[in-house]
Parts: C-alpha cells; sequence; structure tokens
C-alpha cells in the first residue's frame, strides 16, 4: 500500500515570503500524485495534481509542485504567499484503487 | 452544481446509539469514499466504493459499515458508536480511482460522540 510522508507540520511565514512543503512517497506502482488544500472550516479542494509528462506541474492560486521520481517526492512551491494562503495543505498519492494522504502541513501566512 | 452532499453537518450523539451519515454526489462517479480527519493524523481511509454494490476496507474500518445501493449514496453507517468516533468525517467521490481522476470531497459532518 502507498504511504505519504509530510514534514514540517506547522509552519508560520509573513507575507511575501516563499513557501515549500515537502511531500515523500512511497509506492511502488505508477502513481498520481495530488496536493489539496483546506482552507479554515471548508472542506477539501484540489491545488494541482501530476500524473504523467512534465514533472513540473502549475496549480491554482501560483501554487506549482515539481515531481521528483529519484527522490519519491511532489514538493508543493508557492514564490510569494498571501494571507488568504492560511490554510492547511495535504498530499496524496493515489494508487492501488485508494488515495493515502499525508498528515498535512498547517500553514499560517502572518499579514 | 457538480457537489458532494453529507448530512447532517454536525452531530452530538451518546455512546451505542446507532447513526447514519448520508452522502450523496451528482456527477455519476462510480469511487466513492470516506474519511476520518484527526488532528495530527491528517485523513484515513474508513471505506472505499468503486461502483454500486461493490466496497472495500480502508485504513480504519473497525467500527462503522458502509452500503453502496445506488450510485449516487454512500451512507456511513455507526452501529454502536464510541467516544473514540468522535472526529471530523468526510465524503468523497471520484469519477474512477485509477489515473489522474481528482477526488471531490463533501462539506464535512463533525461528529462527537460522548
Amino acid at each position: 500500500a502507498q504511504s505519504v510522508s509530510q514534514h514540517n507540520h506547522h509552519v508560520i511565514l509573513s507575507e511575501a515570503a516563499s513557501l515549500e512543503l515537502g511531500c515523500n512517497y512511497s509506492y511502488g506502482g505508477t502513481v498520481n500524485l495530488f496536493w489539496y488544500v483546506q482552507y479554515p472550516g471548508q472542506h477539501l479542494q484540489l491545488l494541482l495534481k501530476y500524473f504523467s509528462g512534465d514533472p513540473l506541474v502549475k496549480g491554482i492560486k501560483g501554487f506549482e509542485a515539481e515531481f521528483i521520481k529519484s527522490k519519491f517526492s511532489f514538493n508543493l512551491r508557492k514564490p510569494s504567499v498571501q494571507w488568504s494562503d492560511t490554510a492547511e495543505y495535504f498530499c496524496a498519492v493515489g494508487g492501488n484503487n485508494r488515495l493515502a494522504f499525508g498528515k498535512g502541513n498547517q500553514v499560517v501566512v502572518i499579514p | 452544481e457538480a457537489q458532494v452532499t453529507q448530512n447532517p453537518r454536525y452531530l452530538i450523539t451518546v455512546t451505542g446509539k446507532k447513526l447514519t451519515v448520508t452522502c450523496s454526489q451528482n456527477m455519476n462517479h462510480e469511487y466513492m469514499s470516506w474519511y476520518r480527519q484527526d488532528p495530527g493524523l491528517g485523513l484515513r481511509q474508513i471505506y472505499y466504493s468503486m461502483n454500486v454494490e461493490v466496497t472495500d476496507k480502508g485504513d480504519v474500518p473497525e467500527g462503522y459499515k458502509v452500503s453502496r445501493k445506488e450510485k449516487r449514496n454512500f451512507p456511513l453507517i455507526l452501529e454502536s458508536p464510541s467516544p473514540n468516533q468522535t472526529s471530523l468525517y468526510f465524503c468523497a467521490s471520484s469519477f474512477s480511482p485509477r489515473g489522474p481522476y481528482e477526488q471531490y470531497f463533501g462539506p464535512g459532518t463533525r461528529l462527537t460522540v460522548t
């Protein structure tokens, strides 16, 4: 079964700072990788996904992620965060008919 | 509007009193799933369904039941709830579990078992 590891569970940064969240996965088959975001009090929404092709994928709200197969990683980045990016971010890997989530990164952006 | 709906959104109950949380999607998705979200643990899959009458256990199925009699509905049943089932529950659906198909999530049901 697949598994996902996310680091730095709590991140606090100021507006305009850059954000990078790490995600490492474990799965032997063809992976489909996702980043979801959960704004306070809301349900999960898809930020971006990767399944093949260009390993650098762009998502909504200026987010991007890079798939590095040799490192089993799918790190999320945003060059300049805004207060409205305060949320919890989840990395997920799809495979074996299931979606496995990491434990999440709580990101707080200070105005 | 394409969506996943859950009811109720909030529920406080007592230990042992059977309850059902409903989930419905209007996107004709084959795949549906239930997750629970707990602080520091992320989302953990409870049960999933590949299609009507096809269900399977996820990572934390103990204490839960599901059924998939219709394509659009996937209720979660707690026959005898216990306090350790206090959690935030999300239903999700997807066109297919295979390939790059994102899961669409419902608004969540916050359950408290006293």
